[in-house]
């Protein structure tokens, strides 16, 4: 599959651990957010999203979390398993895009022992 | 339905060749996206469309255009391929919903210039 995982910023964790991703993102006027994981060889798939009006969501598993005050993104996976690993994206909405385009951030790669 | 699916997979190209890299999706989705993925880096947005005859510059559109002449198609063409051009590139696309997160990506097309 394709390699996206040189030069990330790596977690390694066993299997059972709780897992926390960070992401520092670059517009305070940003309204919207969203963690994407992306499995070698594929595109990015959705996990979560939060607006700039909250500060914490939770899905299966997973929780995000964000402070706007230092333009800070967290998403923790509880009882990550080996399937979690992948590399996790955090995505914005900067203004004005009209909410028709997405700003990535760089990713941290997950590596999951058993 | 297929999805979103890309054409080819993997491709080399010389320094100064031209190519096209296929892209459709077969959900009827209004917006389409072309991105491109270096190593260790998240995505950057090169072109997107908000539907057929629409198309707008992203992040980094230098050296690609576009065309959309059907909702289900949205070629991206490199015209005089450079080393710089050497990437990973997805093309996305999504539902006229306020759900941007709810982008579909392709498996992707794996380019080398040399």
């Amino acid at each position: 599959g394709e390699s996206v995982g040189l030069h990330l910023p790596t977690l390694s964790v066993q299997e059972g651990d709780n897992s926390i991703i960070n992401c520092a993102y670059s517009n305070s006027a940003s309204d919207y957010f969203i963690w994407y994981k992306q499995e070698s060889g594929k595109g990015p798939q959705f996990i979560i999203d939060i607006r700039s009006n909250m500060d914490k969501r939770q899905g299966q598993r997973v929780t995000v979390l964000l402070n706007k005050t230092v333009k800070h993104l967290s998403l923790q996976i509880a009882a990550t398993q080996p399937g979690d690993s992948a590399v996790y994206f955090c995505a914005e909405i900067p203004p004005p895009s009209g909410y028709s385009t997405l700003t990535f951030g760089k990713g941290t790669m997950l590596l999951v022992s058993p | 339905n297929a999805g979103v699916t890309q054409t080819p997979k993997f491709r080399i190209l010389k320094i100064g060749q031209s190519m096209t890299l296929q892209c459709a999706q077969d959900m009827n989705h209004n917006y389409m996206y072309w991105y491109r993925q270096d190593p260790g880096m998240g995505l950057k947005l090169i072109y997107y469309s908000v539907g057929a005859g629409i198309t707008d510059k992203g992040e980094v559109p230098n050296g690609y255009n576009v065309s959309r002449s059907t909702t289900e198609d949205f070629p991206l063409r490199l015209e005089l391929a450079a080393p710089s051009q050497t990437s990973v590139y997805f093309c996305a696309s999504r539902p006229t919903t306020d759900r941007i997160y709810e982008q579909y990506f392709g498996p992707g097309t794996r380019l080398t210039v040399t």
